[in-house]
């Protein structure tokens, strides 16, 4: 058990919608990052927050918004989702906002029809 | 470009043989290397890292990887594969100021054979 945690584990929607993936840190890590796992693109790093605030930015569309709140737990908004949103999301926390130990949540597997 | 290529997709083994997953790297400076595991169903795992210091780091589960920098290679090893230890493996690299731009490579999927 990492100590991330993610919410909800599945997840089957329409062309169209709208979802939110909810991710809890480890306790006492102040930095949350997203990703997606696909099998034509593998792992690819979305957006990080540091403390609440944006820290960095990846290969995130613009369908797509993040936020960490004050508990440190971050939501991933996916807006107007498509055939090819259908992915592996993955939530990672670290101590730091470099360098070090990512530890990875079990991941929300999104389908969308 | 920075990358990190795996040239291995999928590897077979024989439980109890011996294992090694390439991993070559491409990028302006020597970063952090780490290794993660996968398995089927599961978030990723760090098995190990290296920052510096000795090139051999030692990790969890009996995992070891050297370092080369003439080669620009981070390979892991294992003396003894054990069934469990079947599931995918991902070298990643990660410059040494932040971790915004941590490289996670294709991956290699370990099959092992009782």
């Amino acid at each position: 058990d990492s100590g991330v945690t993610q919410t909800p584990k599945h997840l089957i929607t329409a062309t169209g919608q709208r979802v939110t993936l909810r991710c809890s840190p480890r306790s006492g890590d102040l930095s949350v990052y997203w990703y997606q796992q696909s099998l034509d693109q593998g792992l690819q790093f979305l957006i990080q927050y540091y403390n609440g605030e944006e820290r960095a930015k990846g290969n995130i569309l613009e369908r797509f918004s993040a936020q960490q709140f004050p508990d440190l737990h971050s939501e991933l908004n996916l807006s107007s989702l498509e055939l090819g949103d259908s992915a592996l999301y993955f939530c990672a926390s670290s101590v730091s906002s470099y360098a070090g130990e990512l530890f990875f949540g079990e991941g929300s597997r999104l389908t969308v029809l | 470009a920075q990358s990190v290529t795996q040239p291995d997709i999928h590897i077979t083994v024989s439980e109890g043989a011996s294992l090694e997953l390439r991993c070559n790297y491409s990028y302006g400076a020597t970063p952090y290397l780490f290794w993660y595991v996968q398995s089927p169903g599961q978030g990723l795992q760090l098995l190990l890292k290296y920052f510096s210091g000795d090139t051999l780091v030692q990790g969890i589960k009996g995992f070891e990887a050297e370092f080369k920098r003439s080669q620009s290679s981070f390979n892991l090893r294992k003396p003894s594969v054990h069934w469990s230890d079947a599931a995918e493996y991902f070298c990643a690299v990660a410059p040494k100021t932040s971790y915004d731009k941590v490289i996670f490579g294709p991956g290699t999927s370990l099959s092992v054979i009782p």
